[in-house]
């Protein structure tokens, strides 16, 4: 598993509120992730950081924000969680440039209500 | 929009038997990886191919892709019980416009090998 943590591992929140997920590694990989995943859409890439307090968006970016402070740390930020958000939130990593393969974390199952 | 698209989207089939999962893509890889997810877990790595390979073997699996098709299968050969899972092809291409290589994956097959 690569060593990585994701907490919460579940959580429920009303609409509107603001939600921070956390995704911690002990790898001292470069790349992280953030991906949602949802019946009959697969992985959806969220965010991604390429390097301490580099990110940039991925295809399903609108209603959250990142942060990478230092490399062990990922979060994620809902502003003002709604319905549509309620998932299964997955964090993963990459090593480097050349090394291809991700490894991801248990994951997060967000509801919000 | 999904990039890889993996056919069938449910398989099953008895221990012992061979299960073969297709992926087909859109646009130009670096390569093309799967994963594979038990119920309520997190994805596992299981295999990467590159785009100029055409075939790769590990263990009980094997892989192949054909770039002009763009499409890849997945062969588990004499499948277990604890084969029993979703498989998801991924395809990592660069970013649009950028230098970074993201993946995208495909909705999975969910696989089911009974006892």
């Amino acid at each position: 598993d690569a060593g990585i943590t994701q907490s919460p591992r579940h959580k429920v929140t009303e609409t509107g509120t603001p939600v921070t997920l956390r995704c911690h590694q002990t790898e001292n990989h470069r790349y992280m992730y953030w991906y949602r995943q949802d019946p009959g859409h697969g992985l959806r890439l969220i965010h991604y950081s390429y390097g301490v307090k580099d990110t940039d968006k991925g295809e399903v970016s609108d209603g959250y924000s990142v942060s990478r402070s230092k490399t062990e740390d990922f979060l994620l930020t809902l502003e003002s969680a709604t319905s549509s958000q309620t998932s299964v939130y997955f964090c993963a990593t990459r090593a480097g440039s050349y090394s291809y393969e991700q490894y991801f974390g248990p994951g997060t199952r967000l509801t919000v209500t | 929009s999904q990039q890889g698209e993996e056919d069938p989207q449910a398989l099953s089939i008895q221990e012992g038997e061979n299960a073969t999962m297709n992926c087909s893509y859109k646009t130009s890889i670096n390569n093309l990886q799967w994963y594979r997810q038990n119920s309520g877990r997190g994805l596992v790595h299981l295999i990467l191919i590159r785009s100029n390979e055409r075939e790769k073997h590990s263990g009980r699996l094997r892989v192949t892709l054909d770039t002009s098709k763009k499409s890849s299968s997945l062969l588990i050969t004499a499948s277990r019980a604890a084969d029993t899972a979703s498989y998801f092809c991924a395809t990592d291409g660069l970013v649009s416009g950028g230098s970074n290589y993201k993946l995208t994956f495909g909705k999975g097959t969910l696989l089911t090998v009974n006892p």
